[in-house]
């Protein structure tokens, strides 16, 4: 089983879409949790942390399920804007970063 | 301000030769790291230093030394390049205990002729 698990996609989806991202990891003693985005030929950025009690930043949601090692990510009224590969990233133990490899999100006009 | 600055962004060489990449934040941060990302678009993190120390060394060729003179800079060291060494390598930082989110760099893109 891979460290840190994605569909790679791409998942294509019209403007004002509802699309959803799922991630599985390995190491149960895994602490914290997030969601990273990467533009093209772009850094990862930092899109929102994953809290076990889920959370919600305007029309992203995070959801974890530590019990079956799992994390998701909800992103209402897809815009343009928000065409990118979006990053599973999860810290196994002090300074251990591991990311997914990616699923990539293009919305189409 | 930029937080974390690599440079240079691209760096194109001759194999066999030794090239740096240098890193510095202005965070605060007590922890910098290197990843590699390869032409399939995985990260994969190379080593991390937290207050000038070794932390984690990943199954990195021994071709590839990091250097931190103080916590706010971490320098990479590529001896003796090979065309597999062709990727983006990023530089990361966090704050101290690695549980928060790391802040990454533009990246160094990395071309072995």
């Amino acid at each position: 089983r891979k460290e840190v698990e994605q569909d790679p996609g791409p998942f294509n989806v019209p403007e004002g879409a509802t699309v959803a991202f799922n991630c599985t990891y390995s190491n149960s003693a895994s602490q914290s949790f997030f969601w990273y985005r990467q533009d093209c030929r772009k850094e990862p950025k930092l899109l929102m942390s994953v809290y076990s009690s889920g959370n919600e930043d305007g029309r992203f949601t995070a959801q974890l399920n530590r019990a079956s090692q799992y994390i998701s990510l909800l992103i209402r009224d897809s815009k343009l804007s928000d065409s990118a590969t979006y990053l599973c990233v999860v810290i196994w133990n002090n300074n251990d970063m591991r990311f997914g490899a990616g699923t990539r999100l293009t919305v189409k006009p | 301000d930029t937080a974390v600055s690599q440079t240079p962004k691209y760096l194109v060489t001759q194999m066999g030769n030794d090239k740096s990449i240098k890193c510095e934040q202005n965070l605060g941060h007590d922890t910098m790291y290197w990843y590699k990302q390869d032409s399939k678009k995985f990260l994969k993190i190379m080593f991390s230093y937290n207050n000038k120390e070794l932390i984690i060394n990943e199954t990195v060729p021994n071709r590839f030394s990091p250097k931190s003179p103080d916590k706010a800079h971490l320098n990479l060291h590529i001896n003796s390049l090979e065309l597999g060494d062709s990727a983006v390598y990023f530089c990361a930082s966090s704050q101290v205990g690695g549980l928060q989110p790391q802040h990454f760099g533009d990246g160094t893109r990395l071309s072995i002729l």
